[in-house]
């Protein structure tokens, strides 16, 4: 059992390029989260996803595109990245019997 | 729109102390509030989790109180021990899609 398992760890985009981040819960679990956390700004939800087909948007989803392909995995893709989207991506599930939400180690993105 | 707040930013105490970290938060109207605890370089892990219908929840060392109608939540820490260093998070759920919104956080260095 592998929890909330996110690729890559680490990633270095120019500005302007594309990417996808890709979360992947091995749990059964039917809501998935995208956060990104900024010094001095905390952890923020970019987007929200209730089921398999459905996402719903966060405080902060501009310039992000979000993809629920089945219950396993919720991908965040960057169409065209931006230095202000350097940050730390966090993806997260939600228990649904106990409401503890569980995250994933964590991408540290920086864009040049 | 929720705001939380977490007071102190950082504490630095002697081992064997007992103390409390402070969470506020600005809106009543919580699903939730959940501890998290964030190591350097790492992804999130669960401590505890209130529900808005809870007074406190207990984990080994650990004890949450929430009092909604002030809008705050206490985590204590009993006996604190070197391990325990880390950055605490408070978060607070809202609505049935449990999306959470993050304190700053408090970084305690407990020193041996």
């Amino acid at each position: 059992n592998a929890g909330v398992t996110q690729t890559p760890k680490f990633q270095v985009l120019k500005t302007g390029q594309s990417m996808t981040l890709q979360c992947a819960q091995d749990m059964n679990h039917n809501s998935m989260y995208w956060y990104r956390q900024d010094p001095g700004m905390g952890l923020r939800l970019i987007y929200y996803s209730a089921s398999e087909g459905t996402t719903d948007k966060g405080e902060v989803p501009n310039g992000y595109n979000v993809s629920r392909l089945n219950k396993r995995e919720f991908s965040l893709r960057l169409e065209s990245a931006a230095p202000s989207q350097t940050s730390v991506y966090f993806c997260a599930s939600t228990d649904p019997r106990s409401d503890t939400q569980y995250f994933g180690p964590g991408t540290r993105l920086t864009v040049l | 729109k929720q705001e939380v707040t977490q007071i102190p930013a950082a504490l630095s105490v002697p081992e064997g102390e007992n103390l409390v970290l402070n969470c506020s938060f600005t809106d009543s109207a919580i699903y939730n509030l959940q501890w998290f605890r964030q190591d350097p370089g790492k992804g999130l892990t669960s401590l505890l989790l209130i529900q808005s219908s809870q007074r406190e929840q207990t984990s080994g060392r650990l004890n949450a109180s929430l009092d909604k109608s002030s809008g705050r939540s206490t985590l204590y820490i009993a006996a604190s021990q070197p391990g325990d260093s880390a950055t605490y998070l408070c978060a607070v759920g809202r609505g049935a899609g449990n999306m959470l919104t993050f304190g700053g956080g408090t970084r305690l260095m407990v020193k041996p």
